[in-house]
C-alpha cells in the first residue's frame, strides 16, 4: 500500500529553527508537496519538490530524497504566526496526491 | 482568500435529513474536488471532476451524491449520514486535474447527530 509517514505533534520556540520530516512509500513519484494549514483554515501551498535537494523560499526550505524516500521543511526564524499543521503530499504514478495525517507545529515564546 | 468558496461553513444535521454542501471557485481552474478531513487522519480523497466529468470516485457510499453544473461550481449533496461522517469537508480546484497545486476552500464543518 501506499503510505506516507510524519511526526503528529512537534514543538519549538520562537526565533528557532525546526524541522518537519516526511517519509514516503508510494507507487511511483511526480513530486512533493508541502502545505500549511492554520487552525479553522483552508489549506495553503507551500512548496513543490520534484527533484532532489534544497528549494529555498524565504524562511521556508523543502528538502527532497528520492533515493531514500524523504523529504523535510525546514522553517527558520519561527514565528508565533508560524503555528498551524504541516501536510505532506506525493503525487504517485497515476499522479494522485496521496497525504499524510499531518504534522501539528506549536510554538511557544 | 482561496478564491473558492464553500456554504455553509458549520451544518448539523439528523441522519434522516437531506442537504447540500456548495462550492464555488473564483480561479478559472478546470478541476474540482471534494475531500474529507476527519482529526488526525490524511485527507480522503471523495471526488474529482475534471471539466465538468467526474473523473474520480473513490469508493464514497451513495449518501453522498456530487453535482458539478459548470466548471466554477461544485455541490455535496447528502442524504442518511451517519455519526462517522461528522467531519470536515474540503472542497478545492486546481488549474489541471493532475496539478499538485490546489487551491482550497475554507472547508464546511459537518455533525451527523
Amino acid at each position: 500500500g501506499q503510505n506516507i509517514d510524519q511526526p503528529t505533534e512537534m514543538t519549538a520556540t520562537e526565533g528557532a529553527i525546526v524541522q518537519i520530516n516526511c517519509t514516503y512509500q508510494t507507487s511511483g513519484f511526480n513530486g512533493l508537496f508541502w502545505y500549511q494549514q492554520h487552525a479553522g483554515e483552508a489549506p495553503t501551498f507551500l512548496s513543490y519538490n520534484v527533484l532532489d535537494g534544497l528549494e529555498e523560499k524565504g524562511r521556508f526550505s523543502s528538502f527532497l530524497s528520492r533515493s531514500k524516500g524523504y523529504s523535510y521543511l525546514l522553517l527558520k526564524e519561527l514565528q508565533m504566526k508560524d503555528s498551524a499543521s504541516y501536510l505532506c503530499a506525493v503525487r504517485d504514478q497515476n499522479y494522485q496526491l496521496i497525504w499524510g495525517a499531518g504534522t501539528k507545529l506549536i510554538i511557544k515564546p | 482568500e482561496t478564491g473558492v468558496t464553500q456554504t455553509p461553513r458549520h451544518l448539523v444535521m439528523g441522519m434522516t435529513n437531506k442537504k447540500s454542501l456548495k462550492c464555488e471557485q473564483h480561479l478559472g481552474h478546470n478541476a474540482m474536488y471534494w475531500y474529507k478531513q476527519s482529526a488526525k487522519k490524511p485527507l480522503e480523497l471523495m471526488f474529482v471532476y475534471n471539466f465538468k466529468e467526474q473523473t474520480e470516485n473513490n469508493s464514497v457510499p451513495s449518501r453522498f451524491s456530487p453535482e458539478c453544473p459548470n466548471s466554477s461550481h461544485l455541490f455535496l449533496h447528502l442524504h442518511t449520514l451517519q455519526p462517522e461522517d461528522s467531519a470536515l469537508y474540503l472542497c478545492a480546484s486546481s488549474q489541471g486535474a493532475d496539478t499538485g497545486e490546489l487551491f482550497f476552500g475554507e472547508g464546511s464543518r459537518l455533525t451527523v447527530l
